[in-house]
């Protein structure tokens, strides 16, 4: 009863080539964010869709990109990948609208670990 | 911007013992969520705490929100090995918003 699935869980790409993780969730929740996580730090946001919206982080660079073709599926694209993208990704959920109290917690993936050669 | 300041930043400690690690906030938060993650995991949701004083319990894990909505605390009692890992605070703002998350504290148990 996987809830939010991350694939591949490992992914190698050569600097520059262009790069996709994919994320997909089984709770039909509304909101999805990508984070990038690097060793021993915090994960940092990177941008999220609520429902078809998306919304990018002031500091996100224009290298990454998004797609949410349906509410159960996202998707990172990194089009030119360079050495400082390697990190782990991160794909959560979340349902907004409902009772309050309830609209912050988020739900991850186990991560896609990049590898930039 | 919002920042959340965790402490301890790591702890070694024995089996058996309790554990206390903290969050505060130069601002107010309507939710603090208590996450753990393994090496090479995504962060999994321990506690999530919706009200100001609310104490919760999540088997050996005790988590409280701050009555002036700018701290909280997780305790873990009894610790065994499989607790070693990173523990991150995250907090938000009422209505729909993104988590700001502390540092994280990593754990180590030693058998």
């Amino acid at each position: 009863d996987a809830m939010v699935i991350q694939n591949p869980r490992y992914q190698v790409t050569q600097f520059g080539k262009p790069v996709t993780l994919s994320c997909s969730q089984t709770l039909n929740h509304n909101v999805m964010y990508w984070y990038q996580q690097k060793s021993s730090q915090a994960p940092k946001l990177l941008f999220h869709y609520y429902d078809k919206d998306f919304n990018n982080e002031a500091d996100t660079p224009d290298n990454f990109q998004s797609r949410r073709p349906n509410t159960s599926f996202c998707f990172l694209d990194i089009r030119s990948p360079g050495l400082g993208d390697a990190a782990m990704y991160l794909c959560a959920t979340s349902r907004a609208g409902g009772t309050w109290g309830h609209l912050e917690t988020q739900y991850f993936g186990p991560g896609t670990r990049l590898l930039v050669l | 911007g919002q920042q959340l300041n965790q402490s301890p930043q790591s702890m070694f400690i024995q089996e058996g013992e309790d554990v206390s690690m903290n969050c505060t906030s130069s601002s107010i938060f309507n939710t603090w969520l208590w996450y753990k993650q393994d090496p090479g995991e995504g962060p999994v949701l321990l506690i999530a705490l919706y009200k100001a004083g609310e104490l919760t319990s999540n088997g050996r894990l005790t988590a409280q929100f701050g009555i002036t909505r700018k701290d909280s605390f997780l305790n873990i009692s009894a610790s065994i090995p499989s607790d070693v890992g990173i523990y991150f605070c995250a907090g938000s703002n009422s209505g729909y918003s993104t988590l700001t998350f502390g540092k994280g504290t990593m754990l180590l148990v030693s058998p």
